[in-house]
């Protein structure tokens, strides 16, 4: 009975690959986010999604394409990978009004070779 | 802008010590002001905010607006509490991703 869970938890690919991270949560919460989380610990918004429809969209390249099918899904697309996208991603959720407690998948470890 | 700094990157302090992290936040509002903790290995996942006023395993924080900060604190360390701290903002203008602060890792020694 997860919360918030992510696929897969470890990718290992090359540049110029194409991959997709998938998350699911089951909290019935109506918004769901996107962070990457550096070699260094610090984790950035990049994306967040209120009821399939995308709210926030910081400064990534245009090579990640997030896509929310319904409210409990959020999954994350990315094009012709780089070393530089190599980080912890993780997806989290909340509701968007209440309590704006945030909670968080395992994270999705991509390195690229 | 609204910006989050955790200006200790490591704070390493021996078991049964006093423990402060400290956090600073700009934001031009009323601000929600969160802990977010990572222990090894496992999720990150709120320790405590600003607005329960509560004490989550022996942790307190207390915002202070006049200088615009949400320390973290403990009087009497335990190794257990070793983990990366992470101190989050989120604003009240329609904008609910968590603005994160860069992190400190407190290690507590035997």
């Amino acid at each position: 009975d997860t919360a918030v869970s992510q696929t897969p938890k470890y990718l290992v690919t090359q540049m110029g690959n194409d991959k997709s991270i998938k998350c699911e949560q089951n909290l019935g919460h109506d918004t769901m986010y996107w962070y990457k989380q550096d070699s260094k610990k610090f984790l950035k918004i990049m994306f967040s999604y209120n009821n399939k429809e995308l709210i926030i969209n910081e400064t990534v390249p245009n090579r990640f394409s997030p896509k929310s099918p319904d409210k409990a899904h959020l999954n994350l697309h990315i094009n012709s990978l780089e070393l530089g996208d190599s980080a912890v991603y993780f997806c989290a959720s909340s509701l968007s009004s209440g309590s704006y407690e945030q909670y968080f998948g395992p994270g999705t470890r991509l390195t690229v070779t | 802008a609204q910006r989050v700094t955790q200006p200790e990157k490591l704070l390493s302090v021996f078991k049964g010590a006093p423990v402060e992290l400290k956090c600073n936040y700009s934001y031009s509002g009323s601000p929600e002001l969160f802990w977010y903790v990572q222990y090894s290995r496992q999720r990150l996942q709120l320790l405590l905010r600003h607005i329960s006023r509560e004490s989550i395993k022996g942790f307190t924080a207390d915002l202070n607006k006049g200088e615009t900060s949400f320390h973290l604190k403990k009087p009497f360390a335990q190794e257990e509490d070793s983990a990366m701290y992470y101190c989050a903002l989120s604003g009240h203008t329609g904008r609910r991703a968590l603005t994160f602060g860069s992190g400190t890792r407190l290690q507590v020694q035997p």
